[in-house]
């Protein structure tokens, strides 16, 4: 089966701009969360969706947000963007909202980069 | 806030030998997750552990869960290069701003030959 989809695999951005990053949870998942991963802070929890609401919700200010469709599929966006918002972005894919007993699938990332 | 603590945070190793990879938290939870991740890729899941004492094994590793000492254990047996890697523990923990994963910061792991 299809696994997690991000686009795009790179950005590169210039300060002050913003962005807008897609995710395709595996097919039938209802749940994706997103992490931001820097070598400084390692891998930090943005957000969580299911079922098109935003169920938690990490210490990131609000220059990020994020929203999931009907079709599970979930965009986060990034506005004013900082030299510190360089970072993989990854989306983490599972059956349903919270505890998971299968594991959370993650897709292969966006790395954003901003000069 | 719950803590999770991997240790070592690098492991240089040579072929053939093995070792033992620590991760401790903080807060009661009975659901542990191993992944890997090479250099520029994402995550891979490698384990799943949902209960205190399970043990799963996959070729050269192994991972065990203590609930009761907060403590997840991955064993690798007879190193090989491919295993060169760097490797999270996650714990699960739900509702929290941290969200359903916590991860450590991980292990990297060189073998060399």
């Amino acid at each position: 089966k299809a696994g997690v989809t991000q686009t795009p695999r790179y950005l590169i951005k210039t300060r002050g701009q913003q962005v807008t990053l897609s995710c395709s949870p595996i097919s039938g998942h209802r749940s994706v969360s997103w992490y931001q991963q820097t070598p400084g802070q390692g891998l930090q929890f943005l957000f969580e969706y299911f079922s098109e609401t935003q169920r938690n919700k990490g210490n990131f200010p609000g220059r990020f947000s994020g929203r999931q469709f009907s079709n599970s599929r979930s965009e986060m966006n990034v506005s004013t963007l900082e030299l510190g918002d360089s970072a993989l972005y990854l989306c983490a894919s599972s059956l349903r909202q919270g505890q998971s007993d299968y594991g959370y699938t993650f897709g292969s990332g966006t790395r954003l980069t901003v000069v | 806030e719950l803590k999770v603590e991997q240790n070592p945070l690098f492991l240089s190793m040579q072929e053939g030998k093995n070792y033992t990879i620590y991760c401790n938290y903080s807060t009661t939870s009975d659901r542990l997750y191993w992944y890997r991740q090479d250099p520029g890729k994402s995550l891979e899941s490698l384990f799943v552990l949902l209960s205190n004492g399970a043990v799963k094994q996959e070729g050269r590793l192994m991972a065990s869960l203590d609930t009761k000492a907060r403590l997840s254990t991955l064993h690798i047996t007879a190193a090989v290069h491919d295993l060169s890697a760097t490797y999270f523990c996650a714990v699960g923990y739900y509702g929290g701003s941290q969200g359903n994963l916590i991860f450590g910061k991980g292990t990297k792991l060189s073998v060399k030959p």
